[in-house]
């Protein structure tokens, strides 16, 4: 696509709950990454791949947190049993390859109640 | 583990003066980005710096990594009212194995008073 596509754009969900956050890099883009980013703050790096292949994901918090991308393309990243304290913007982001500028998408604004 | 700090926080200038972010990581870098955030916005990649004492301009924009590889400045002259946003920059440890992660600075809000 022209751009990184994130979905929802927005997520309300109850504590407790499961949610999955989808992103769609840009066509042929080797890298796809994860970040998380609170108001104020810059973005904080959660975990990346290169092609279907989870790198790094010494930035995923806990063991509630885990990331795919079967294909090489679409990316979900999934927190389960979600809690307040992962209320945050999550940003996924693209790059032809490792060491290249990001391509961010618009974030998924996740609210936990 | 490696930090990124950035200075100022924040900077309010009157369009037409110049401003000046300034980056230093805790630890030697391979490669320094910075990204602009318009206000409810996603970060925009400016510009990627590889070599020690790199210089790059864009337009009004000069980008300058430092010698040792451990900082790294944007000086933005005359500044207009589009400068508005957050800029940050974010480096990749060079001693580290994980050459796609990036660690962003907290990022220098301005704002620019017509």
């Amino acid at each position: 696509g022209a751009g990184v596509s994130q979905s929802p754009r927005y997520k309300v969900t109850k504590r407790g709950q499961d949610v999955a956050l989808r992103c769609d890099p840009i066509s042929g883009h080797v890298s796809l990454y994860w970040y998380r980013q609170a108001l104020g703050q810059g973005p904080e790096f959660l975990t990346y791949f290169n092609y279907e292949a989870q790198q790094d994901k010494s930035g995923l918090p806990n063991d509630r947190f885990s990331a795919e991308r079967p294909e090489g393309s679409i990316s979900t990243l999934t927190i389960q049993r979600t809690e307040q304290r992962d209320s945050a913007m999550y940003r996924c982001a693209s790059s032809p390859r490792t060491g290249h500028g990001y391509t961010f998408g618009s974030g998924t604004r996740l609210t936990v109640v | 583990g490696q930090q990124v700090m950035q200075i100022p926080q924040y900077q309010h200038v009157q369009e037409g003066e110049d401003f000046t972010t300034y980056c230093n990581s805790s630890t030697t870098l391979s490669n320094i980005q910075w990204y602009k955030q318009r206000p409810g916005g996603h970060p925009v990649f400016l510009i990627q710096l590889v070599k020690s004492g790199e210089v790059k301009k864009q337009k009004r924009l000069t980008f300058q990594f430092g010698e040792a590889k451990k900082n790294s400045s944007l000086h933005i002259t005359a500044t207009q009212t589009t400068d508005v946003g957050t800029y940050f920059c974010a480096g990749n440890n060079a001693g580290g194995t994980s050459y796609g992660k990036l660690t962003f600075g907290q990022g220098t809000i301005l704002t620019v008073h017509p």
